[in-house]
């Protein structure tokens, strides 16, 4: 009964290929989330949302598209996988930053 | 540009102690602070937070403290308990303009190892 799940939870995918990953939250949160997270670095925002199909860019957004369509819904997506996009990546939820977010399980992915 | 700086990669200390974590942050527009933990293949859970008007917040064992002069803040964990062994990332927010949208500004992360 997690307020916010993602899949899948790990993916292998070759150089070149799209690839979709998958948000979805049951908090009725406005704001939604996704980072990345590589040693070194922290977290990263590559992309956020403050409402449905209200999306704007983060820090790391280069090769990375957006996508909401519903309150619960936010998808990420690798327009041409590269090995520099292996990384966990991990989608969040919040009501804004005084209530801090609730973070999914988050996602491995490798570009192989 | 590294706007939210951990600078110590790892922290041991005895259960029992107290654990310090540290984090320094070079935006002065930022007025809001959380600090997060994160075990492996789970996602961050939010810990405690302070307000650029205060200078300290307390709950339970955990205590942040905000030396804004320095931009500087602090986690306390006392005492330290071998289950407080985590990566502790802090995290801070801009609200000028109230047009911040929640968006947070992540530091490295420190990995705590609280031995029994």
């Amino acid at each position: 009964d997690a307020g916010i799940t993602q899949s899948p939870r790990h993916k292998v995918t070759e150089t070149g290929t799209p690839v979709t990953l998958r948000c979805h939250q049951t908090e009725n949160h406005r704001y939604m989330y996704w980072y990345r997270q590589d040693p070194g670095h922290g977290l990263r925002l590559i992309h956020y949302s403050y409402g449905v199909k209200d999306t704007d860019k983060g820090e790391v957004s280069d090769g990375y598209s957006v996508s909401r369509s519903k309150t619960e819904d936010f998808l990420l997506t690798l327009e041409s996988a590269t090995s520099s996009q292996t990384s966990v990546y991990f989608c969040a939820c919040g009501q804004g930053t005084n209530y801090g977010y609730t973070f999914g399980s988050g996602t491995r992915l490798t570009v192989v | 540009d590294q706007q939210v700086k951990q600078n110590s990669p790892s922290l041991s200390v005895q259960e029992g102690r107290i654990s310090i974590l540290n984090c320094d942050y070079t935006n002065s527009m930022f007025d809001y602070f959380l600090w997060y933990k994160k075990y492996p293949a789970e996602g961050p859970t939010f810990l405690i937070s302070i307000s650029s008007i205060k200078d300290k917040n307390e709950d339970g064992r955990f205590t942040v403290f905000l030396n804004k002069s320095a931009k500087h803040l602090s986690l306390h964990i006392v005492p330290s308990q071998p289950g407080d062994s985590a990566v502790y990332f802090c995290a801070a927010s801009s609200n000028a303009g109230g047009t911040s949208y929640g968006k947070l500004t992540f530091g490295q992360g420190t990995i705590l190892t609280v031995h029994p």
